[in-house]
Formats: C-alpha cells, sequence, structure tokens
C-alpha cells in the first residue's frame, strides 16, 4: 500500500516571496510523482510530474519539484509566487510495478493564499 | 486539446432524486474514474472502471452506482440522493495500466447541492 502526506493544510504568504510546499510518501515499490493543481470551482490540472531520470522537474509556469528518494519526499517549489497562483494544491503517487499503477493515491491537498 | 467533460457543473437536487452525473472523454483512455472531494478530506475514489462494462468500487461506494456501456462515456448514479451526498464530483481518465504511468486527466468539476 502507498500513502501520501502533505504536511501543510494551509500556507499563506505575500506575493513575490518563496514558497515550498511540502509532500512526503511511503511505498514498498518504486513509484511517479505528481502534484496536481486546482484553481477555484474548476477540476484538477497537472502541474508537473517524476517518471524518471532527473530528479528536478519543473512547471511552465515556474514551480518545480525535487524527488528525494532517501528522505521519500517530492516538495515543491517556487522562488516568488503571484496572486494568480493561489489555489490547492495536491501531491500523488502512484507505483512503477505490477498491475497496480493505474490508481493514484492522493494527499488531502495544501492551500495556497498569494495576499498583495 | 484531449478533454474530460463533465456534462453538468451545478446541480441542485432533493432528497430521494435519483440523479446521474455524465463524464465523457476524447482521449480513448481504457481506465475511467469517479472521485468525491469534500474540504478536509481531499479526494476519495468512488468507482473506477477499466474498461466497457467492467467496474470496481473504490474507498466509497456506499450509496453510488455506475455505467459504463461506452468507452468514452462513464456515468455516476445516485440511486436515492441524500444530503450527505452534497459535494464536488470529479471524474477523471488514464490509460490502461501496462502503457500508462497513472497520471489522471480530470474534467472541471460538478458541484451537487442536494436539499
Amino acid at each position: 500500500a502507498q500513502s501520501v502526506t502533505q504536511l501543510d493544510s494551509q500556507v499563506p504568504v505575500f506575493e513575490e516571496a518563496p514558497v515550498e510546499l511540502r509532500c512526503n510518501y511511503s511505498s514498498s515499490v518504486s513509484v511517479y510523482l505528481f502534484w496536481y493543481v486546482q484553481y477555484p470551482n474548476q477540476g484538477l490540472q497537472l502541474l508537473l510530474k517524476y517518471l524518471s531520470g532527473s530528479t528536478l522537474v519543473e512547471s511552465i509556469n515556474g514551480f518545480e519539484a525535487e524527488f528525494n528518494k532517501s528522505q521519500t519526499s517530492f516538495h515543491l517549489r517556487k522562488p516568488s509566487v503571484h496572486i494568480s497562483d493561489t489555489a490547492e494544491y495536491f501531491c500523488a503517487v502512484s507505483s512503477v510495478s505490477g498491475g497496480s499503477n493505474y490508481k493514484l493515491t492522493f494527499g488531502k491537498g495544501t492551500l495556497l493564499t498569494v495576499n498583495p | 486539446d484531449v478533454k474530460v467533460t463533465q456534462s453538468s457543473r451545478y446541480l441542485v437536487k432533493r432528497t430521494g432524486e435519483k440523479v446521474f452525473l455524465e463524464c465523457v472523454q476524447d482521449m480513448d483512455h481504457e481506465n475511467m474514474f469517479w472521485y468525491r472531494q469534500d474540504p478536509g478530506l481531499g479526494l476519495r475514489l468512488i468507482y473506477f472502471s477499466y474498461d466497457v462494462k467492467m467496474k470496481e468500487k473504490g474507498d466509497i461506494p456506499e450509496g453510488y452506482s455506475v455505467s459504463r456501456e461506452k468507452k468514452e462515456r462513464f456515468s455516476l448514479i445516485l440511486e436515492s440522493a441524500s444530503t450527505n451526498q452534497t459535494s464536488m464530483y470529479l471524474c477523471a481518465s488514464s490509460l490502461l495500466t501496462a502503457r500508462g504511468t497513472g497520471e489522471l486527466f480530470f474534467g472541471e468539476g460538478s458541484r451537487l447541492t442536494v436539499l
């Protein structure tokens, strides 16, 4: 079985400040890792993903996440946030091996609020 | 542009009514899913389907049923709606296990209020 823990349910920051949203996972097998973003009253959109290769992955709007296997973490960072980054962010994991990778396991989400 | 479309963005129903939530995807994905999302509880899987006419229960199937008669369409049915089913419902799809990573593509969501 796998699980995902998002350590902060809410993160308030000021515009142009850096931010880190924390995500830890547990799994007995190798994993794929995802960050999804949900803007108010919308569905989830993929922000970035780690499948293999470089442990640092980036999104087109300036977010990045680093896969740390030893610490089983996949924290999301942005050096300078905008008001428009206000949204809920979900970390998710699926297993690489066998027939179970159809199912993503989600964290409970972190609400990022960017204040002027 | 790939798409998952949920037929209704907002619905208001009365207790005891039968409710249908429809979802269509145009990506030829084998897997389709229904989640509900509630504040503080995150996303919880209700049902998923890995092929036409095939379905499996998720974590919270009680009070729900599903139908998948065509590959592109997955319906969620509330046989007798209750107030505790007031929620945001999210449909998603993904590639077949052997070809995919589990990455999900979501619809815009259907916000259901049961009075």
